[in-house]
C-alpha cells in the first residue's frame, strides 16, 4: 500500500539551530516527491519537487534531498518565520491521475 | 491574484443542510483536485476533475458528496444533508496537467463547520 510517513511530528528549535525533517515513502514507481509548507489557516504552499535519487533543491534556508526510500528537508540556521507545518507528498503509485498521498506533516516551531 | 481561489473561506451549516464549496483554478490550469483535512489528520484526496469530466472520484464518500467542473465557471464540491462529521477544511488544488510529476497549487481552503 502506498504510504508517506513524516517524522518527527513536532520539532522545536532555537533560532539558528539547524535540523532535518524526514519523509519516508513506499510508493511504487515514484514520479515525484513534493514538499509543501502550510501556515495556520492557509493552504499548502509549494516548495520543491524532487524526481530522482540524489537530487537536491535549495531555497533560502531550506534544502530538500531525495534517496530511494526517503527525503529530507534540511533547515539551516532557521528563523522564527520558518515556523510552519511542513508536508511531504507523493503521487499515488498505481494511479495515472496525479492524486497525492500526504504525510501527516512536521510542525516546526522556531523560537527567537 | 492568479492563484487558486476558493470561496467561501468559512461556511457554517446546520445538520441536514447543503454545503456548496467553489474553486477557481490558477489561470491556465484545467485540472482540479479536491482534498479534505479533518481535525488532527492529514490531507486526504477526494476527487480529480478536468473540464466537464470526473476523472477519479475514488476518495469521495459514496453518498451525499458530488463534484463538478463545468465548461464555464468554477469547480463545485457539493455536500448534501451535512452531518457533524463533515466538519473539516476542504482544499482545492490545480495543475497544468494531470500527470503525477507536476506540482499542484493549493487554495486557502473552505472551513466547513456543522452545527
Amino acid at each position: 500500500e502506498d504510504q508517506v510517513t513524516q517524522s518527527p511530528e513536532a520539532l522545536r528549535l532555537q533560532e539558528g539551530e539547524s535540523s532535518s525533517l524526514n519523509c519516508s515513502y513506499t510508493v511504487s514507481g515514484l514520479r515525484g516527491l513534493f514538499w509543501y509548507r502550510q501556515d495556520p489557516g492557509k493552504g499548502p504552499e509549494f516548495l520543491f519537487t524532487l524526481y530522482s535519487a540524489g537530487e537536491e533543491k535549495e531555497k533560502e534556508r531550506l534544502k530538500a534531498t531525495l534517496t530511494k526510500k526517503e527525503s529530507f528537508l534540511h533547515i539551516t540556521a532557521p528563523k522564527p518565520e520558518d515556523s510552519a507545518t511542513y508536508l511531504c507528498a507523493g503521487p499515488h503509485g498505481s494511479s495515472n491521475t496525479g492524486k497525492l498521498i500526504f504525510g501527516q506533516g512536521t510542525t516546526l516551531q522556531v523560537k527567537p | 491574484n492568479a492563484g487558486v481561489m476558493q470561496n467561501p473561506r468559512h461556511l457554517v451549516r446546520r445538520r441536514g443542510q447543503e454545503a456548496r464549496l467553489r474553486c477557481s483554478p490558477m489561470k491556465g490550469h484545467s485540472h482540479v483536485y479536491w482534498y479534505r483535512q479533518l481535525p488532527e489528520e492529514g490531507l486526504k484526496f477526494m476527487v480529480y476533475l478536468q473540464k466537464e469530466n470526473i476523472i477519479d472520484e475514488s476518495g469521495m464518500p459514496k453518498e451525499r458528496f458530488s463534484a463538478e467542473f463545468p465548461k464555464e465557471g468554477p469547480s463545485i464540491l457539493r455536500i448534501q444533508q451535512v452531518v457533524r462529521g463533515d466538519s473539516a477544511a476542504y482544499f482545492c488544488a490545480s495543475s497544468p496537467t494531470g500527470k503525477g510529476n507536476q506540482p499542484q497549487h493549493f487554495g486557502d481552503g473552505t472551513r466547513l463547520s456543522i452545527l
